[in-house]
């Protein structure tokens, strides 16, 4: 059974950072494209980075680009998201998740997610 | 690639047929997903390129277009269908999502 299991959030005031972590299980971690979306409390859907299998691929939104790292540890099965210089605005549900096929096709597994709340 | 879905919300009833459309503001082939998701629960993927079925996902769920222009179909409402839906497209980076459809009891 595929489980993606995300940790780290919290609150955290703005100009904060923190470092979300996916462990992952049940499939081959390694040759999985993984991504991070996030969802704003009462809103709808954003993606927010991927990363390609051995990590030599990484592409970003534009409103996250320069404070935002994604990374991973296939030896760990283990998918991060430093998040740098937050704003008011980042607050949001950050779900990693699995891309089909490489991407092309979507994503097919969610974790449950991690509440990232920024605020004085 | 901005995403626009219409409705932004409709309300249905049991057994009715349900239409949400995703237009794109260029054109992405057939790379593009829909999702369900239901209140404090992860997306759940339902139809990828445009048109092919996720494993385990009912025949009631279709999925046609390509190039700007797509549609969700669920050709017969179930109680469970109540949830919002979700188109992304794959074309091009940033990878974004439609800012949703939400169908209500009606």
């Amino acid at each position: 059974e595929v489980q993606l299991v995300e940790s780290g959030g919290g609150l955290v005031q703005p100009g904060g950072s923190l470092r979300l972590s996916c462990a992952a299980s049940g499939f081959t971690f390694s040759s999985s494209w993984m991504s991070w979306v996030r969802q704003a409390p009462g809103k709808g859907l954003e993606w927010v980075a991927n990363i390609k299998q051995d990590g030599s691929e990484k592409y970003y939104v534009d409103s996250v680009k320069g404070r935002f790292t994604i990374s991973r540890d296939n030896a760990k099965n283990s998918l991060y998201l430093q998040v740098n210089s937050l704003r008011v605005e980042d607050t949001a549900v950050y779900h990693c998740a699995r891309e089909y096929s490489s991407g092309w096709y979507g994503i097919d597994y969610w974790g449950q997610g991690t509440l990232v709340t920024v605020s004085s | 690639i901005q995403l626009t879905q219409s409705p932004s919300s409709l309300s249905a009833s049991v057994g009715d047929r349900v239409t949400i459309t995703c237009r794109a503001s260029q054109g992405i082939s057939s790379y593009l997903a829909w999702y369900q998701q239901k209140p404090g629960k992860a997306p759940k993927l339902l139809i990828y390129a445009a048109s092919t079925l996720q494993s385990g996902v009912p025949s009631r769920f279709s999925g046609s277009g390509s190039g700007t222009d797509f549609t969700l179909t669920i050709s017969s409402l179930q109680p469970e269908d109540f949830a919002t839906y979700y188109c992304q497209q794959l074309n091009r980076y940033p990878l974004t999502f439609g800012g949703g459809t939400k169908v209500e009891i009606k």
